[in-house]
């Protein structure tokens, strides 16, 4: 099937682990995004890569780095872990330019106890 | 500074039409989403609106006023399965969107 997908879709682990989330796209888009979804369900920015370059870093602590080994792949790596990085994790991607959406993958939720 | 609102819950019945606004205050404008999301689900794309007017898709429309700050959703013939959260979202420059807090609308029989 042509689509975002992620793994894991869910993620329980203790505060102060590292733990690492990926994503795929094969829709052949160059563009790709992290985005965060809180537990009030606001969807935030927090990474695009394009290119495999990163072009936006909103303010996200530096406990967070993104990795692009392609132009299909974002992973997502998290150090130190906290509480309140308990969210749904949404990857996505699109084509470059301003007409494209983006298309989203089911999301990660990740759980910090 | 840059601000998206839109209502937090609205309520119809089957049948219906409805229209979700969203206003917006941001530092850029390349365009304004509707997404609809789920409950558990990922975002999925609905409209796009560049240029001030009304875009229509089906059951489904959008318009846009860029020199009001101000977009609304139109859907039609409601049913059960509208029933989601309604993101609008604004394209600064860039490609990424921003997104305002979400509408969750109930379609009741």
């Amino acid at each position: 099937d042509t689509a975002v997908s992620q793994t894991p879709k869910y993620l329980v682990t203790q505060m102060g682990n590292d733990k690492s989330i990926k994503c795929e796209q094969n829709l052949g888009h160059d563009t790709m995004y992290w985005y965060k979804q809180d537990s009030k369900k606001f969807l935030k920015i927090m990474f695009s890569y394009n290119n495999k370059e990163l072009i936006i870093n909103e303010t996200v602590p530096n406990r967070f780095s993104p990795k692009s080994p392609d132009k299909a792949h974002l992973n997502l790596h998290i150090n130190s872990l906290e509480l309140g990085d308990s969210a749904v994790y949404f990857c996505a991607s699109s084509h470059q330019g301003l007409l494209y959406e983006q298309y989203f993958g089911p999301g990660t939720r990740l759980t910090v106890t | 500074g840059q601000n998206i609102d839109q209502p937090t819950e609205m309520t119809a019945t089957e049948g219906a039409i409805v229209q979700i606004n969203c206003t917006y205050q941001t530092s850029g404008f390349n365009g304004l989403f509707w997404y609809q999301q789920h409950a558990g689900e990922a975002p999925t794309f609905l409209s796009y609106n560049v240029l001030d007017g009304l875009e229509e898709k089906g059951r489904f429309s959008s318009f846009l006023s860029r020199s009001k700050g101000y977009s609304y959703l139109l859907l039609k013939e409601l049913q059960m399965k509208d029933s989601a959260s309604y993101l609008c979202a604004v394209r600064q420059a860039g490609t990424a969107l921003i997104f305002g807090k979400g509408t969750t609308l109930s379609v009741s029989s």
